[in-house]
């Protein structure tokens, strides 16, 4: 089946590491991604990661992926207030098109 | 480089009514696929078109239908509307293919009365 599951919160005080975390249930899923959604406004591609890697680093994003857990991870390092958003997990099922199955969404609140 | 476009941005209808959403896909893209997102809720996929037909389905009924033309923009039809139907229209575009990321608009925020 088809599930993405993710905490609801997270608060951090600025310029610390901000740990988001997601489990998946599809062991097909060839691509694993992050968005992030500011209020009001669509879907921002943050990152995403093949299912053959267990990490990929951009920027001050880490993505680490634990495929034999189906557990998947995001870092902020030195989040900062504008990183304030919702972050979604979401994963692509092995189905031959490009659906998206995403989670519930994890609100990051970063404290001054 | 314009990115994916949608019209309207908000809208109010009434229950039983229909409404039509429109997309445009980032340039170069051929893929348009559908989302709902309700309040508080990640998006639930709706559909996906490529090559002016639909080729995948999620778990929406057929009051929901859409539309790609051949410039590769896309509309979203939505009959008999319900106040269940009220929700962020998401459109995400992409290039057909494998480790081809899918890209999305702002929205378009339906609320039915």
């Amino acid at each position: 089946g088809e599930d993405v599951e993710q905490s609801l919160f997270l608060s951090v005080r600025e310029g610390d590491s901000s740990v988001i975390n997601c489990t998946y249930t599809d062991s097909s899923s060839t691509y694993l991604y992050w968005y992030k959604q500011e209020p009001g406004a669509g879907l921002q591609l943050l990152t995403y990661i093949f299912s053959n890697m267990d990490m990929k680093q951009d920027q001050r994003l880490t993505v680490l992926l634990n495929k034999k857990d189906k557990h998947l991870s995001l870092r902020i390092a030195d989040t900062q207030t504008g990183d304030s958003a919702i972050y979604f997990c979401a994963e692509e099922p092995n189905t031959g098109f490009q659906k998206l199955v995403f989670g519930t969404g994890t609100r990051l609140l970063v404290s001054p | 480089d314009a990115g994916v476009t949608q019209s309207p941005t908000h809208l109010i209808k009434t229950r039983g009514q229909q409404v039509t959403l429109r997309c445009s896909p980032k340039s170069g893209h051929d893929t348009v696929s559908w989302y709902q997102q309700a309040l508080g809720q990640g998006p639930q996929f709706i559909f996906q078109y490529y090559e002016e037909e639909e080729r995948q389905r999620g778990n929406f009924p057929d009051r929901f239908s859409g539309h790609q033309f051949p410039n590769y923009s896309s509309e979203l039809n939505v009959n008999a509307l319900l106040l269940g139907d009220s929700a962020l229209y998401l459109c995400a575009s992409s290039l057909d293919g494998g480790n081809q990321p899918q890209h999305f608009g702002d929205g378009t925020r339906l609320s039915i009365l």
